[in-house]
């Protein structure tokens, strides 16, 4: 079964950096887009961050553009985000999630892992 | 930005109840719209794609219908498993945008 488990939240200072990792089995992980969607305590859903099958392409959402980093290393069936420049409004549970389709980068989301807390605060 | 509205916020329904939500985009998104279901501490699940495509698996009670810039999610026949935030979801153009949700509570 399709299965992804998040990595590497944790509590940081405003300003500094986090890596997220996403571990992702059940499916042939190399094949799909891939994506990062946040959700502040208490809130709605925020997509962050996607990522093409090959990692040939990358999309970002306005408010992280230039201080987040979507990769991903398809042999080690891990996706990766890395956050600089942290601020107290990037508090949130940090969804990995699977793209629909297979190679082509639809942006519908069909499985989402169980999140990792990001908590951004001096 | 394209900028997705849910309403109503909360809905308060009894089991058996139909129920509708509506989801408006701020501009046309043709059919590129999908709902989801969350329950407190759960990930969101996938229920209606492309607008009116029931995601396998998903109950027949819940449908979808709508295109351009007006959407609703029905639940013909509420069930106790039903009550829980529900987002809409339009995902074009390689940006992805989440209405604010609605809360389907018991009433």
């Amino acid at each position: 079964q399709v299965q992804m488990v998040e990595s590497g939240g944790g509590v940081v200072q405003p300003g500094r950096s986090l890596r997220l990792s996403c571990a992702a089995s059940g499916f042939t992980f190399s094949s799909y887009g891939m994506h990062w969607v946040r959700q502040a305590p208490g809130k709605g859903l925020q997509w962050v961050a996607g990522l093409s099958h090959d990692g040939s392409n990358e999309y970002y959402a306005d408010s992280v553009r230039g201080r987040f980093t979507i990769s991903r290393d398809n042999s080690k069936h891990t996706l990766y985000l890395q956050m600089n420049g942290l601020r107290p409004e990037d508090t949130a549970l940090f969804y990995c999630a699977k793209d629909f389709n297979p190679v082509d980068t639809t942006m519908l989301i069909d499985y989402w892992g169980q999140g990792t807390l990001v908590t951004v605060s001096s | 930005d394209i900028q997705m509205t849910q309403s109503p916020s909360t809905l308060s329904a009894s089991i058996g109840d139909r129920v509708t939500i509506t989801c408006r985009a701020s501009q046309s998104i043709s059919t590129w719209l999908a709902w989801y279901q969350q329950k407190p501490g759960k990930a969101p699940k996938l229920l209606i794609y492309k607008a009116s495509s029931l995601e396998s698996g998903v109950p027949s009670r819940f449908s979808g219908s709508g295109s351009g810039t007006e959407f609703t999610l029905t639940i013909t026949s509420l069930q106790p498993d039903d009550f829980a935030t529900y987002y809409c979801q339009r995902y074009n153009s390689y940006s992805v945008t989440f209405g604010q949700g609605t809360k389907v509570e018991i009433k």
